[in-house]
Protein backbone atom coordinates (compact mmCIF):
# COMPACT_ATOMS: atom_id res chain seq x y z
CA UNK A 1 0.00 0.00 0.00
CA UNK A 2 1.09 3.85 -0.92
CA UNK A 3 1.67 5.29 2.09
CA UNK A 4 3.58 8.12 4.09
CA UNK A 5 4.73 6.41 7.70
CA UNK A 6 5.05 9.13 10.56
CA UNK A 7 6.11 7.78 13.89
CA UNK A 8 5.12 8.34 16.58
CA UNK A 9 1.51 9.16 17.10
CA UNK A 10 1.93 11.12 20.07
CA UNK A 11 4.77 11.71 21.75
CA UNK A 12 4.98 14.02 25.44
CA UNK A 13 8.66 15.26 26.23
CA UNK A 14 10.35 18.03 28.41
CA UNK A 15 12.35 20.82 27.50
CA UNK A 16 15.33 20.38 26.02
CA UNK A 17 15.61 16.63 25.45
CA UNK A 18 16.14 16.14 21.84
CA UNK A 19 13.79 14.28 19.73
CA UNK A 20 13.39 12.82 16.32
CA UNK A 21 10.35 11.91 14.65
CA UNK A 22 10.63 9.82 11.32
CA UNK A 23 9.28 9.90 8.30
CA UNK A 24 9.38 7.29 5.72
CA UNK A 25 7.49 7.03 1.84
CA UNK A 26 7.07 3.87 0.07
CA UNK A 27 6.00 5.91 -3.87
CA UNK A 28 9.54 6.93 -4.68
CA UNK A 29 8.95 10.56 -4.28
CA UNK A 30 11.58 13.07 -4.78
CA UNK A 31 9.75 16.01 -2.69
CA UNK A 32 9.03 15.93 1.20
CA UNK A 33 8.42 18.24 3.30
CA UNK A 34 7.28 18.79 7.35
CA UNK A 35 4.17 21.21 7.83
CA UNK A 36 3.32 22.35 11.59
CA UNK A 37 -0.80 22.58 12.14
CA UNK A 38 -1.73 24.97 14.64
CA UNK A 39 -5.26 26.47 15.48
CA UNK A 40 -5.80 29.37 13.38
CA UNK A 41 -2.68 29.16 11.94
CA UNK A 42 -3.40 26.32 9.11
CA UNK A 43 -0.19 24.11 8.13
CA UNK A 44 2.70 26.28 7.57
CA UNK A 45 5.71 24.39 5.96
CA UNK A 46 8.80 24.04 8.60
CA UNK A 47 11.65 22.03 6.05
CA UNK A 48 11.15 20.75 2.85
CA UNK A 49 13.61 18.77 0.50
CA UNK A 50 13.58 18.07 -3.42
CA UNK A 51 15.27 15.25 -3.63
CA UNK A 52 18.51 13.35 -1.46
CA UNK A 53 21.06 15.72 0.20
CA UNK A 54 18.64 18.64 -1.42
CA UNK A 55 16.76 20.77 1.93
CA UNK A 56 15.31 24.00 2.50
CA UNK A 57 13.89 26.25 5.04
CA UNK A 58 10.12 26.31 4.59
CA UNK A 59 8.14 29.59 6.79
CA UNK A 60 9.24 28.15 10.33
CA UNK A 61 12.19 26.55 10.40
CA UNK A 62 13.41 27.98 13.72
CA UNK A 63 14.14 25.14 16.14
CA UNK A 64 14.40 22.26 13.82
CA UNK A 65 16.49 20.19 11.90
CA UNK A 66 16.17 18.00 8.65
CA UNK A 67 17.97 15.27 6.46
CA UNK A 68 17.41 13.45 3.48
CA UNK A 69 20.10 10.73 3.62
CA UNK A 70 17.92 8.45 1.42
CA UNK A 71 14.92 9.07 -0.66
CA UNK A 72 12.64 7.75 1.29
CA UNK A 73 13.26 9.34 4.72
CA UNK A 74 13.08 12.23 6.19
CA UNK A 75 13.09 12.65 9.68
CA UNK A 76 12.58 15.93 11.92
CA UNK A 77 15.12 16.92 14.42
CA UNK A 78 14.08 19.32 17.53
CA UNK A 79 17.41 19.65 18.97
CA UNK A 80 16.28 20.93 21.62
CA UNK A 81 12.63 21.42 21.74
CA UNK A 82 10.77 24.38 23.76
CA UNK A 83 6.85 24.75 24.70
CA UNK A 84 6.27 26.52 21.67
CA UNK A 85 6.92 23.53 19.49
CA UNK A 86 3.94 22.01 20.93
CA UNK A 87 1.45 21.33 17.97
CA UNK A 88 0.46 18.66 15.48
CA UNK A 89 2.65 18.05 12.92
CA UNK A 90 3.00 16.34 9.20
CA UNK A 91 4.62 14.54 6.74
CA UNK A 92 4.07 15.07 3.28
CA UNK A 93 5.21 13.99 -0.13
CA UNK A 94 4.62 13.86 -3.78
CA UNK A 95 6.04 13.67 -7.35
CA UNK A 96 8.50 16.68 -8.36
CA UNK A 97 9.89 16.07 -11.70
CA UNK A 98 8.57 19.55 -13.00
CA UNK A 99 5.90 19.81 -15.50
CA UNK A 100 2.57 18.16 -14.80
CA UNK A 101 4.09 16.75 -11.86
CA UNK A 102 3.37 19.81 -10.18
CA UNK A 103 -0.61 19.09 -10.03
CA UNK A 104 1.03 15.85 -7.94
CA UNK A 105 -1.15 16.33 -4.60
CA UNK A 106 0.80 16.12 -1.28
CA UNK A 107 0.74 12.52 0.32
CA UNK A 108 0.36 12.93 4.14
CA UNK A 109 1.37 10.84 6.77
CA UNK A 110 -1.00 10.51 9.86
CA UNK A 111 0.33 13.35 11.94
CA UNK A 112 2.46 13.61 15.14
CA UNK A 113 0.90 14.86 18.15
CA UNK A 114 3.79 16.70 19.93
CA UNK A 115 3.67 18.06 23.51
CA UNK A 116 6.81 19.77 25.08
CA UNK A 117 6.41 20.78 28.86
CA UNK B 1 5.24 34.81 -1.16
CA UNK B 2 1.82 33.84 -1.62
CA UNK B 3 -0.76 33.87 0.90
CA UNK B 4 -3.88 32.09 1.01
CA UNK B 5 -6.97 33.14 2.85
CA UNK B 6 -10.11 31.31 4.07
CA UNK B 7 -12.43 34.23 5.41
CA UNK B 8 -14.95 31.44 7.44
CA UNK B 9 -13.60 30.14 9.88
CA UNK B 10 -16.84 27.88 10.71
CA UNK B 11 -19.61 26.89 8.36
CA UNK B 12 -22.82 24.42 8.90
CA UNK B 13 -24.87 22.97 6.77
CA UNK B 14 -28.06 20.69 7.18
CA UNK B 15 -27.83 17.45 5.73
CA UNK B 16 -28.45 17.10 1.97
CA UNK B 17 -28.17 20.75 1.29
CA UNK B 18 -25.63 22.51 -0.33
CA UNK B 19 -22.64 24.74 1.10
CA UNK B 20 -19.96 26.80 -0.44
CA UNK B 21 -16.61 27.28 1.34
CA UNK B 22 -14.40 30.27 0.32
CA UNK B 23 -10.65 30.68 -0.47
CA UNK B 24 -8.74 33.48 -2.00
CA UNK B 25 -5.33 33.90 -2.61
CA UNK B 26 -2.41 36.39 -3.58
CA UNK B 27 0.00 35.67 -6.35
CA UNK B 28 2.09 36.85 -9.36
CA UNK B 29 2.26 33.67 -10.87
CA UNK B 30 0.22 32.95 -14.22
CA UNK B 31 0.36 29.04 -13.92
CA UNK B 32 -0.22 27.01 -10.08
CA UNK B 33 -2.07 24.44 -8.77
CA UNK B 34 -5.13 24.61 -6.14
CA UNK B 35 -6.32 22.06 -3.53
CA UNK B 36 -8.94 21.46 -1.19
CA UNK B 37 -7.88 18.73 1.43
CA UNK B 38 -10.59 17.36 4.05
CA UNK B 39 -9.30 16.91 7.75
CA UNK B 40 -11.56 14.62 9.62
CA UNK B 41 -11.60 14.19 13.15
CA UNK B 42 -8.97 11.53 12.70
CA UNK B 43 -7.05 14.20 11.60
CA UNK B 44 -5.89 12.45 8.05
CA UNK B 45 -5.37 14.76 5.28
CA UNK B 46 -7.43 13.69 2.48
CA UNK B 47 -7.49 15.42 -1.17
CA UNK B 48 -10.86 16.53 -2.10
CA UNK B 49 -10.21 18.30 -5.17
CA UNK B 50 -7.66 19.69 -7.15
CA UNK B 51 -7.70 22.56 -10.45
CA UNK B 52 -4.42 23.53 -12.69
CA UNK B 53 -4.50 27.54 -12.86
CA UNK B 54 -4.35 27.11 -16.63
CA UNK B 55 -7.77 25.23 -17.13
CA UNK B 56 -10.69 27.57 -17.54
CA UNK B 57 -13.25 24.11 -16.92
CA UNK B 58 -13.84 24.06 -13.05
CA UNK B 59 -13.10 20.33 -11.58
CA UNK B 60 -16.01 18.67 -10.17
CA UNK B 61 -15.56 15.21 -7.93
CA UNK B 62 -18.50 13.53 -7.48
CA UNK B 63 -20.69 16.02 -4.70
CA UNK B 64 -18.09 18.30 -4.94
CA UNK B 65 -17.00 21.14 -7.35
CA UNK B 66 -14.78 24.24 -7.56
CA UNK B 67 -15.60 27.94 -8.64
CA UNK B 68 -12.07 29.08 -9.80
CA UNK B 69 -12.10 32.68 -10.62
CA UNK B 70 -8.69 33.21 -11.93
CA UNK B 71 -8.93 37.07 -12.47
CA UNK B 72 -10.33 37.60 -8.75
CA UNK B 73 -7.92 34.83 -7.52
CA UNK B 74 -10.93 32.90 -6.10
CA UNK B 75 -11.05 29.15 -5.45
CA UNK B 76 -14.34 28.21 -3.93
CA UNK B 77 -15.65 24.50 -2.90
CA UNK B 78 -18.78 23.95 -3.31
CA UNK B 79 -20.23 20.50 -1.69
CA UNK B 80 -23.77 19.34 -3.08
CA UNK B 81 -26.33 16.97 -0.85
CA UNK B 82 -24.14 16.88 2.26
CA UNK B 83 -23.45 14.09 4.49
CA UNK B 84 -23.00 13.53 7.95
CA UNK B 85 -19.26 12.24 6.76
CA UNK B 86 -18.29 15.58 5.45
CA UNK B 87 -18.17 17.06 8.90
CA UNK B 88 -14.24 17.90 8.78
CA UNK B 89 -11.95 20.86 8.77
CA UNK B 90 -11.22 21.66 5.44
CA UNK B 91 -7.89 23.78 4.12
CA UNK B 92 -7.38 25.32 0.86
CA UNK B 93 -4.24 24.71 -0.84
CA UNK B 94 -2.09 26.33 -3.19
CA UNK B 95 1.25 24.77 -5.09
CA UNK B 96 3.79 26.96 -6.97
CA UNK B 97 4.72 25.92 -9.77
CA UNK B 98 8.24 27.91 -9.67
CA UNK B 99 9.36 26.27 -6.06
CA UNK B 100 6.97 23.47 -5.73
CA UNK B 101 6.27 25.23 -2.54
CA UNK B 102 2.20 24.56 -1.61
CA UNK B 103 0.72 26.74 0.90
CA UNK B 104 -2.46 26.58 2.92
CA UNK B 105 -5.10 28.63 4.28
CA UNK B 106 -6.34 28.57 8.07
CA UNK B 107 -8.86 26.20 7.24
CA UNK B 108 -13.12 26.24 7.88
CA UNK B 109 -14.47 23.87 10.49
CA UNK B 110 -17.94 22.33 8.66
CA UNK B 111 -20.67 20.91 10.88
CA UNK B 112 -23.22 19.00 9.17
CA UNK B 113 -26.50 18.66 11.31
CA UNK B 114 -28.79 15.64 10.96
Amino acid sequence: EAQVTQNPRYLITVTGKKLTVTCSQNMNHEYMSWYRQDPGLGLRQIYYSMNVEVTDKGDVPEGYKVSRKEKRNFPLILESPSPNQTSLYFCASSLYSGGSSYNSPLHFGNGTRLTVT
Amino acid sequence: AQTVTQSQPEMSVQEAETVTLSCTYDTSESDYYLFWYKQPPSRQMILVIRQEAYKQQNATENRFSVNFQKAAKSFSLKISDSQLGDAAMYFCAYRSVDNNDMRFGAGTRLTVKP
